[in-house]
């Protein structure tokens, strides 16, 4: 089973569109991380979130971390095609070097 | 700015043939992480090393073996390869133990391909 779950798994929208992919767990995190993959590359560190109910925006992208720190949601205000790529959450526990990945959730923005 | 370096880029071997993957971290960081990521999935956390020693092991198969070196960069030593591990394998770096809360810089990745 998934320590991270991520929702949905696929999206394809409208250039222009609003959308929120979730990252949820039954496990209380040290931090949460999301990544954006593109085929062939490795993960980018787009941001990280350490206190719960923290929210960050990076330019189009809001992300939140939940107040119990089990969960996370990332927000893409008016999606470009730019935007197409996987998206994944990562967690890390306890404070140690152990970071698991969620599933992911691949973005398509049709122009 | 100097990233994570991977090599090589792309891999094919035969089953039960051995492969070599080598990381070069960013300078300066000491932690390196290896990565499997199969086809559509996420990526698996395989083992990872902090000032040459072994600090944390995940889903690493007992024919894979790993190391760092004295100038820190890490090599995965893969043996009687299996048309399973097929996948890409990425290295991160960090600086200092204990630093996954701030997150990872990864290397490009090196594609595996086992025939």
């Amino acid at each position: 089973t998934q320590l991270l779950e991520q929702s949905p798994q696929f999206l394809s929208i409208q250039e222009g569109e609003n959308l929120t992919v979730y990252c949820n767990s039954s496990s209380v995190f040290s931090s949460l991380q999301w990544y954006r993959q593109e085929p062939g590359e490795g993960p980018v560190l787009l941001v990280t979130v350490v206190t719960g109910g923290e929210v960050k925006k990076l330019k189009r992208l809001t992300f939140q971390f939940g107040d119990a720190r089990k969960d996370s949601s990332l927000h893409i205000t008016a999606a470009q095609p730019g935007d197409t790529g996987l998206y994944l959450c990562a967690g890390v526990r306890n404070n140690n070097n152990d970071m698991r990945f969620g599933a992911g959730t691949r973005l398509t923005v049709k122009p | 700015a100097a990233g994570v370096i991977q090599s090589p880029r792309h891999l094919i071997k035969e089953k039960r043939e051995t492969a070599t993957l080598k990381c070069y971290p960013i300078p300066r960081h000491d932690t390196v992480y290896w990565y499997q990521q199969g086809p559509g999935q996420d990526p698996q956390f395989l083992i990872s090393f902090y000032e040459k020693m072994q600090s944390d092991k995940g889903s690493i198969p007992d024919r894979f073996s790993a190391q760092q070196f004295s100038d820190y960069h890490s090599e995965l030593n893969m043996s009687s390869l299996e048309l399973g591990d097929s996948a890409l394998y990425f290295c991160a770096s960090s600086l200092g133990h204990g630093t996954a809360l701030y997150g990872y810089t990864f290397g490009s990745g090196t594609r595996l391909t086992v025939v």
